[in-house]
């Protein structure tokens, strides 16, 4: 049981370049979330899904865009990478609202 | 929707005395309250959870009241040793399919 899976774990983008980061969990959860942490900042909501074939926006979707076509995976794509995109995300996964997160190790992404 | 606010954003305590954080929640019909923790450069984990039927919790040193009346809920720590240095992260959900975090509170244990 693996849990939450993010691939990969760091990477190095130029402007405008674009790239998908993988998010698989193995628990059959509903829920997938896509969340980015600045520096010393919190958790900001980008995307979250509620099931298969469901995506919906969170607080800042802008610049990124989501697909659930299978339960177990949830993608994020960044599309025309810009420098604001600098960030650790986090890909986390539960049952439902209500019950326990599980998060990925997270990905470091940096765009210079 | 839901906004969580934390308070204070930084807590700096002796090693062995007790801290709390409170959150405040502005959806009344909010009605699961976790509390996770991160260490640097780890993921986010659950330590404690409450839901709105209960008024505390506690698991060990660990504890998180909830006062559904005055819309706020504290994690209390008890006898904090250093590995209880971390950012922790109150939320509030209504089922209404979001999660929604406060932005973290840095609590820094003296040795």
């Amino acid at each position: 049981n693996a849990g939450v899976t993010q691939t990969p774990k760091f990477r190095i983008l130029k402007i405008g370049q674009s790239m998908t980061l993988q998010c698989t969990q193995d628990m059959n959860h509903n829920y997938m979330y896509w969340y980015r942490q600045d520096p010393g900042m919190g958790l900001k909501l980008i995307y979250y899904s509620v099931g298969a074939g469901i995506t919906d926006k969170g607080e800042v979707p802008n610049g990124y865009n989501v697909s659930r076509s299978t339960t177990e995976d949830f993608p994020l794509r960044l599309e025309l990478a810009a420098p604001s995109q600098t960030s650790v995300y986090f890909c986390a996964s539960s049952f439902s609202s209500t019950t326990e997160a599980f998060f990925g190790q997270g990905t470091r992404l940096t765009v210079v | 929707g839901e906004n969580v606010e934390q308070h204070p954003s930084t807590l700096s305590v002796q090693e062995g005395d007790s801290a709390v954080i409170k959150c405040t929640y502005s959806d009344s019909a909010s009605n699961y309250f976790p509390w996770y923790k991160q260490e640097l450069g780890k993921r986010p984990q659950l330590i404690i959870d409450i839901r709105s039927n209960v008024g505390e919790k506690k698991d060990q040193r660990i504890a998180v009241t909830l006062n559904k009346t005055a819309k706020h809920f504290s994690l209390h720590i008890t006898e904090t040793q250093p590995e209880d240095s971390a950012v922790y992260f109150c939320a509030a959900s209504s089922g209404n399919n979001r999660l929604a975090f406060g932005k973290g509170n840095q609590v820094v244990v003296i040795p």
